[in-house]
């Protein structure tokens, strides 16, 4: 069984419209990341989240970025409204704890067109 | 800021052979995870280093941690061609909650 699992793993939007993008992660994990990684290009950090509050966020994760947690164990990234560079594979990452590797979904390839 | 440099970014090599890549960085970690990941797919945790001097092999797969130096270095032992993959070093910052900052990726080409 996967630590995590992701939807959708392909979502194609219009430009200015909002996304959500869901992570579950089975049990006993404590810290939550959101990366996402441009075609081709290195694997770069939006947020991380831990006792339900947003614990670090990069410049990448301005106003038009919110996560939440809203029942314990979904956590979803929401564009509000998408730009054509935020066309990128979105990746969640949960931890157990911080002596652990972080363990990736399968990744969400957002398209805004 | 924090620096985070794989080398080589691109490496062709025949099976058989041996080679080494390299992940520098710039600050003070004591953590630092290799990862592999297939196109189009997600990142497969290979190694998770967590002390200086740490050496971890799996098959022909072998990473070491040298944490005064700040490099980690990843070897392949007679390459397959199975092994072809982007490899990703990533270390851990604690005073950015331990996000993990990334190299840009080593993408490794073994021709049979």
């Amino acid at each position: 069984e996967p630590e995590v699992t992701q939807t959708p793993s392909h979502q194609v939007t219009q430009m200015g419209q909002e996304v959500i993008l869901r992570c579950v992660p089975i049990s006993n994990h404590l810290y939550f990341y959101w990366y996402r990684q441009i075609l081709g290009q290195k694997v770069e950090f939006l947020v991380s989240f831990y006792n339900n509050e947003i614990s670090e966020k990069s410049e990448i994760f301005d106003d038009q970025f919110s996560v939440e947690r809203p029942d314990g164990s979904n956590f979803t990234l929401k564009i509000r409204s998408t730009k054509l560079e935020d066309s990128a594979m979105y990746f969640c990452g949960v931890r157990r704890n911080l002596n652990t590797e972080a363990f990736f979904g399968q990744g969400t390839r957002l398209t805004v067109v | 800021e924090l620096k985070v440099e794989q080398n080589p970014l691109f490496l062709s090599m025949q099976e058989g052979k041996n080679y080494t890549i390299y992940c520098n960085y710039s600050t003070t970690s004591d953590r630092l995870y290799w990862y592999r990941q297939d196109p189009g797919k997600s990142l497969e945790s290979l190694f998770v280093l967590l002390s200086n001097g740490a050496v971890k092999q799996e098959g022909r797969l072998m990473a070491s941690l040298d944490t005064k130096a700040r490099l980690s270095t990843l070897h392949i032992t007679a390459a397959v061609h199975d092994l072809s993959a982007t490899y990703f070093c990533a270390v851990d910052i604690r005073s950015s909650n331990y996000q993990l900052i990334w190299g840009a990726g080593t993408k490794l080409i073994i021709k049979p």
